[in-house]
């Protein structure tokens, strides 16, 4: 079974530009969770989405958004790129069904560069 | 004070060494507890999941929980150089929503 796929993998974008990044979930599993990695803060939760729905959010500014397609595909967004949005955004699917817990699979990410 | 206090490292031991990694917590409400590895420039892999208290093993790995010291621990038996990576710990209170540790860089010498 293929794992969970971003694209693109490597970005480089400018102060104050917008940037859409794109996640394909394992198939079958109908949740997907987007995190931030950076060398100064780690891994931090940005949100998760099931069924099209946002059901979780983490604390980070209006500028990053995302959205969830009928197919379980998921993007995020962010907009007005600062120099801190620099990082690798990784996107993690889960199968949610019972019997199951709370294991993400995570993608290989896309590293973002702001220059 | 972060949710998930992991040292990270460096670690470095010989080939064959038993790793010991740790993470305390200090959110009484997280119940799942996760391993995850980390090879430079990839996405985490998880490797050891567990629910409850005390200890779980799955081949050179076992993952031990001790909720009333809010404490976690990894250990690897036997290790090789393949096992150098980043390790991550990972918590949840029951959503799909994980707090991780910083992780430690483990380095497994020949």
């Amino acid at each position: 079974k293929a794992g969970v796929t971003q694209t693109p993998r490597y970005l480089i974008k400018t102060r104050g530009q917008q940037v859409t990044l794109s996640c394909s979930p394992i198939s079958g599993h109908r949740s997907v969770s987007w995190y931030q990695q950076t060398p100064g803060q780690g891994l931090q939760f940005l949100f998760e989405y099931f069924s099209e729905t946002q059901r979780n959010k983490g604390n980070f500014p209006g500028r990053f958004s995302g959205r969830q397609f009928s197919n379980s595909r998921s993007e995020m967004n962010v907009s007005t790129l600062e120099l801190g949005d620099s990082a690798l955004y990784l996107c993690a699917s889960s199968l949610v069904a019972p019997g199951t817990h709370y294991e993400q699979y995570f993608g290989p990410g896309t590293r973002l560069t702001v220059t | 004070q972060k949710e998930v206090e992991q040292d990270p490292g460096p670690l470095s031991v010989p080939e064959g060494a038993i790793v010991s990694l740790n993470c305390t917590y200090s959110n009484s409400a997280f119940q799942y507890f996760m391993w995850y590895r980390q090879y430079s420039r990839k996405g985490p892999e998880l490797l050891m999941y567990t629910y409850s208290s005390g200890n779980k093993e799955d081949g050179r790995f076992t993952a031990q929980v001790d909720k009333s010291s809010k404490y976690i621990s990894l250990f690897i038996r036997d290790s090789q150089p393949s096992d150098s990576a980043t390790y991550l710990c990972a918590m949840s209170v029951g959503v799909l929503k994980l707090s991780f540790g910083a992780g430690t860089t483990v380095t497994v010498r020949a």
